[in-house]
């Protein structure tokens, strides 16, 4: 069984500051997958990173970045030089297997608003 | 990337009625479908799951008979919310996930905004 704690519901940074999503995760997978995914007002679900369990490194994607702490158990995102259109929801996500399928499991939200 | 595609994008249907919401995977082939229900503000909540060919597992507390859930092919699941009421009001999203080269990968289509008059 896999859960996501997000344990902000809302976050507000100026535009070029960085900003940190926080997510932790309790899961008894021996290997996993994190996630965070993006949803604008418009709905749709816009994948943005992904974090192996054994990955040696900390994911990157471009301004996004994943503070991967697998002894606390925690993913956090990193968005740095934030821009307007940086405002929406943020989910975290674990994925483990389940009968032979990867079925993910979301967290709460954070609803992040970036402000000129 | 992978293309999921859900149609329609928004429909307005009145109590009683039954809507049918399709779901495309456009240039992979998805083994195992997810549809998911969110409320504004809330977070993603799991329906179902299906893989192609079987029925589809439901989470608990969701009827089976009520949200009907059809995946006949590797490219298309259908969700047909049968007899809907105003609680049904939803946005639905579903997500494809199969092997994609060596990897397995999930891709979520733009969601469907359903309101229950």
């Amino acid at each position: 069984a896999q859960k996501i704690t997000q344990t902000q519901p809302g976050m507000f940074v100026q535009e070029k500051e960085a900003v940190t999503l926080d997510c932790t995760y309790d899961t008894s997978d021996p290997s996993y997958g994190l996630f965070w995914y993006k949803q604008p007002s418009s709905g749709e679900m816009i994948f943005l990173i992904y974090q192996g369990s054994y990955d040696q490194q900390n994911a990157t994607e471009g301004r996004y970045s994943l503070n991967f702490q697998k002894a606390r158990k925690s993913a956090n995102l990193v968005i740095s030089a934030s821009q307007l259109g940086d405002s929406a929801m943020y989910f975290c996500a674990s994925k483990g297997a389940s009968g032979g399928s990867y079925i993910p499991t979301f967290g709460r939200g954070t609803s992040l608003i970036v402000h000129p | 990337g992978a293309v999921v595609s859900q149609h329609p994008s928004w429909v307005i249907c009145k109590s009683g009625t039954s809507v049918k919401i399709e779901c495309r995977s456009l240039d992979f082939q998805a083994t195992t479908m997810f549809w998911y229900r969110q409320f504004p503000k809330q977070s993603l909540m799991l329906m179902a799951t299906s893989n192609e060919g079987s029925k589809a597992t439901y989470e608990q507390g969701v009827e089976k008979d009520k949200f009907l859930i059809n995946h006949a092919s590797l490219t298309l699941s259908t969700l047909t919310v049968t007899s809907a009421h105003p609680e049904d009001s939803s946005f639905y999203i579903c997500s494809a996930g199969g092997k994609r080269g060596p990897s397995y990968e999930q891709y979520f289509g733009p969601g469907t905004r359903l309101t229950v008059t």
